[in-house]
């Protein structure tokens, strides 16, 4: 079936260190990629997205390149600060299929900076 | 700025009692989505409806769980008889789909804690 599996969490970095959160997929067809990020007692936010293979996304200092090769679409980061601390999702949005547009979450992955 | 509303922010309600969320979309968005989220379970998809029509509702237990969308400005989820399994945070998502149903955009409201007692 379509999912998202996502690295485990907690991911522990010292500030300025370089993040990678790993997001691989599988779906009918090519789905359109994002990430979301929640902080503590919020919403999921909108962080980044890519529609079409080799789309890189990017926002705020995090980028993520869609690769149909590798079905992945993994966050990185050169520079985390103590304030990105939080959760992401990685999700896909489906084509073609009887279920366009559905929007599917991995389980997320917690981010602890530390100063 | 457009954003998502939900109302309540926060319910708390005994066993047995009817509890209705609302989730107001925005404005020329035309996909709505329901999720649970829960430490257990993460984020599940509930429902999601279509220029107000309902697409899949597979996530949701339909004994005692409805959505609607009486009008484009408000989709309601209503639990009754709500039960303690049914703690949780409630998200509603707005999103844009084009073309061939594609979703380019989707947001969340801050969403509803609800607790049964």
């Amino acid at each position: 079936g379509n999912s998202v599996t996502q690295m485990e969490g907690p991911v522990t970095l010292s500030e300025e260190a370089f993040l990678t959160i790993n997001c691989t997929y599988t779906a009918t067809g090519y789905p359109s990629l994002f990430w979301y990020v929640q902080y503590p007692g919020e919403g999921l936010q909108l962080l980044l997205k890519a529609t079409k293979a080799d789309d890189k996304g990017s926002n705020k200092g995090f980028e993520a390149t869609y690769r149909k090769e590798t079905t992945s679409f993994h966050l990185e980061k050169g520079s985390v600060q103590v304030s990105d601390s939080a959760v992401y999702f990685c999700a896909l949005s489906l084509h073609g299929s009887s279920n366009t547009g559905k929007l599917i979450f991995g389980q997320g992955t917690t981010l602890q900076v530390k100063p | 700025d457009a954003r998502v509303t939900q109302t309540p922010r926060d319910k708390v309600t005994e066993m047995g009692q009817e509890v209705t969320m609302r989730c107001q979309p925005i404005l020329g968005h035309n996909t709505v989505f329901w999720y649970r989220q829960t430490m257990m379970q993460g984020l599940e998809l509930l429902a999601y409806f279509r220029n107000r029509a309902p697409l899949d509702d597979s996530g949701m237990p339909k004994d005692r769980f409805s959505a609607e969308m009486p009008d484009a400005t408000l989709a309601t989820l209503k639990i009754q008889p709500s039960e303690p399994r049914d703690s949780a945070v409630y998200f509603c998502a707005s999103g844009l789909a084009q073309g061939a149903g594609v979703l380019t955009e989707a947001f969340f409201g801050q969403g509803t804690r609800l607790t049964v007692v």
